[in-house]
């Protein structure tokens, strides 16, 4: 069975400190897996995916994410966090080799400090 | 527009009443996934349909959930008997594949009074 797990629910960060989300999958094969992202009262928007093409994805809004298959992370970074990341974050997972739906994780909501 | 709508928006019912929220999907979009999003919880899924294929239903908490989706297109969330805990955004995607990255929709925000 797949899963995924994100560290922290809440995330509060300086304007200009680097941002790290963590999220951690369990799947017997091999995932694609995502970010997405959820702005104060609006629907879910895809940040970034991953689909084994290569292993540092990068999407949108100066995110990326590194697949690590040893660790079976896949956490979210951006170097220097901006007032408009304030969001809430969910991490996906679902597999590639049969049809299936996505797994999202619990959500992480970011929040930035002046 | 060529995004995934949802309608109503908002939705305010009384307890025991029936609702039917309504999902209008991206033309050409095969998967169609429906979820719920209660305050402070993450996305819990209800169901998914897929083309032709029977729906994963596993996802729906009770036997008072249903769906349908017509002719591979428009989807129907039906809630029986409503109750407060039924109180959530409902959100509705799309996707071209079971595989691909989901398209969500806005959202029905129901509250049971």
């Amino acid at each position: 069975a797949q899963s995924v797990t994100q560290l922290g629910s809440h995330v509060s960060v300086s304007e200009g400190a680097l941002v790290l989300l963590r999220c951690n999958y369990s799947s017997s094969v091999p995932p694609y897996l995502f970010w997405y992202v959820q702005y104060p009262n609006q629907g879910l928007q895809l940040l970034l995916k991953y689909t084994s093409a290569a292993t540092l994805v990068k999407g949108i809004n100066g995110f990326e994410a590194e697949f690590k298959k040893s660790e079976t992370s896949f956490h979210l970074t951006k170097p220097s966090a901006h007032m408009s990341d304030a969001a809430e974050y969910f991490c996906a997972v679902t597999q590639y080799s049969s049809a299936s739906k996505i797994i999202f994780g619990s959500g992480t909501r970011l929040s930035i400090r002046p | 527009g060529a995004g995934v709508s949802q309608s109503p928006s908002n939705k305010v019912t009384e307890k025991g009443k029936d609702v039917e929220l309504r999902c209008d999907p991206i033309s050409g979009h095969t998967a169609l996934y429906w979820y719920r999003q209660s305050l402070g919880q993450g996305l819990e899924f209800l169901i998914y349909f897929q083309g032709n294929s029977a729906p994963d239903k596993s996802g729906l908490p009770s036997d008072r959930f249903s769906a349908e989706r017509t002719g591979g297109s428009v989807s129907t969330l039906t809630i029986q008997r409503t109750q407060q805990e039924d109180s959530a955004v409902y959100l509705c995607a799309s996707s071209l594949g079971a595989n691909n990255e989901q398209f969500f929709g806005p959202g029905t925000r129901l509250t049971v009074l």
